[in-house]
């Protein structure tokens, strides 16, 4: 059974600092990992989607990295902003299996 | 191109009663997933479905929850006799294929009192 953790669960930083968060999965036949940010209330915003053969994507001011063999990867965000305050999610899709399986997330609070 | 929509986006149950949720995938989606989130929780995975079919009901509590996509019609999430434990945040998200990238709607949260 693949397990998600995602660690530290909840972070401050002030504005403009880098920042990264952590992921890491039990099960390293992964089919893809796929990073959702979630602001209170709302639905999951999509931000990276790695596959499997990936080592890494990005996307503006974020990175994230994927090591299959150690079952870990990490969100980078570069020069953050008050705007990036939510929760990030890591998802990993195993195998040929359709369901993803989440992470508790990591809630983010960036200080003016 | 509407997203995947889902209503009512919240929903207020008494215990006992029934709760039907409903998921109107993207346009040219016939794959609907649902996952439930517990208060504090990552979305954990509860049913998969094509349209009349379900491929992987493995997360599907036992007894009250079923699913359903039929031919014409969004997909449905029923709790019957909820409990004050069902209060959770009820997600959808669609995908126009087997292994594709799943879109993710805007949630139902339901509160049972």
């Amino acid at each position: 059974k693949q397990e998600v953790t995602q660690i530290p669960a909840a972070l401050s930083v002030p504005e403009g600092e880098n920042l990264v968060l952590n992921c890491s999965f039990t099960d390293s036949a992964i089919y893809n990992l796929q990073w959702f940010r979630q602001d209170p209330g709302k639905g999951l915003t999509s931000l990276l989607l790695i596959q499997s053969s990936q080592r890494e994507q990005t996307s503006g001011r974020l990175n994230a990295s994927l090591d299959k063999s150690s079952g870990r990867s990490t969100l980078y965000i570069a020069a953050s902003q008050p705007g990036d305050s939510a929760t990030y999610l890591c998802a990993v899709r195993r195998g040929n299996f359709n369901k993803f399986y989440f992470g508790s997330g990591t809630k983010l609070n960036v200080k003016p | 191109n509407a997203g995947v929509m889902q209503n009512p986006r919240h929903l207020v149950r008494r215990r006992g009663q029934e709760a039907r949720l409903r998921c109107s995938p993207m346009k040219g989606h016939s794959h609907v997933y649902w996952y439930r989130q517990l208060p504090e929780e990552g979305l954990k995975f509860m049913v998969y479905l094509q349209k009349e079919n379900i491929i992987d009901e493995s997360g599907m509590p036992k007894e009250r929850f079923s699913a359903e996509f039929p031919k014409e019609g969004p997909s449905i999430l029923r709790i019957q006799q909820v409990v004050r434990g069902d209060s959770a945040a009820y997600f959808c998200a669609s995908s126009p294929g087997s292994l594709y990238e799943q879109y993710f709607g805007p949630g139902t949260r339901l509160t049972v009192t």
